[in-house]
């Protein structure tokens, strides 16, 4: 138990379908991050919120879009992907301002886009 | 900006074999320094941290220095086992004034592999 937990562990989804992926934490965390883990490629810092606000977005495409209701769950929902999409979704979470301390990750979301 | 360089792999050694895996960074004033494990399906856990110059982190065998004359903060173990068999990937966190410390800047990861 790592303290973030993501739901589910395994997608396979459609190009046309719509899914969301949840994480949640409960370690008393105001900071929550998702990142993507392709395959030979650097993890991807996708978006940072901090205090339920979002103070990050790399450039992501408007088919992913995030959500975070309160300091303890954050979503990614999902539609229209293409197959290039498919890889490891990891949330993460920590202090905001006090990322010192570190990163506490989740399990991560495998994605396969068919 | 902050960067993180790893050493490229993959790393492939026996069991009982040394390891080292080199992490040089560069950041402005003083960052903390991670090492995170990956193992297979799983998300990044911390292995070890250190927050300032000639700290030593250490966890399961791991150790790490930080060395901030030759900005480095290289992994070892004197004796590795098939079960640290992972990604590993070294971090910074930058400092961003008064107690206030950035978010996290990470290295490519580099795959250790340990055959019996």
């Amino acid at each position: 138990e790592t303290g973030v937990t993501q739901t589910p562990r395994h997608l396979v989804m459609g190009m046309t379908n719509k899914k969301s992926l949840k994480c949640e934490q409960h370690l008393g965390h105001n900071a929550m991050y998702w990142y993507k883990q392709s395959a030979k490629k650097p993890l991807e810092l996708m978006f940072v919120y901090n205090f339920k606000e979002q103070t990050e977005n790399n450039s992501v495409p408007s088919r992913f879009s995030p959500e975070c209701p309160n300091s303890s769950h954050l979503f990614l929902h999902l539609h229209t992907l293409q197959p290039e999409d498919s890889a490891l979704y990891l949330c993460a979470s920590s202090q905001a301002g006090q990322a010192n301390y570190g990163y506490t990750f989740g399990s991560g979301t495998r994605l396969t886009v068919v | 900006g902050d960067s993180v360089t790893q050493m490229e792999g993959p790393v492939t050694l026996s069991e009982e074999a040394c390891l080292t895996i080199n992490c040089t960074y560069t950041a402005t004033g003083y960052p903390s320094l991670f090492w995170y494990v990956q193992y297979p399906g799983e998300g990044l856990q911390l292995l070890l941290k250190a927050t300032k110059a000639d700290d030593k982190g250490s966890n399961k065998g791991f150790e790490a220095t930080y060395r901030k004359e030759t900005t480095s903060f290289h992994l070892e173990k004197g004796s590795v086992q098939v079960s640290d068999s992972a990604v590993y990937f070294c971090a910074l966190s930058g400092y961003a004034g008064g107690t206030s410390y950035g978010k996290l800047t990470f290295g490519q990861g580099t795959i250790l592999t340990v055959h019996p």
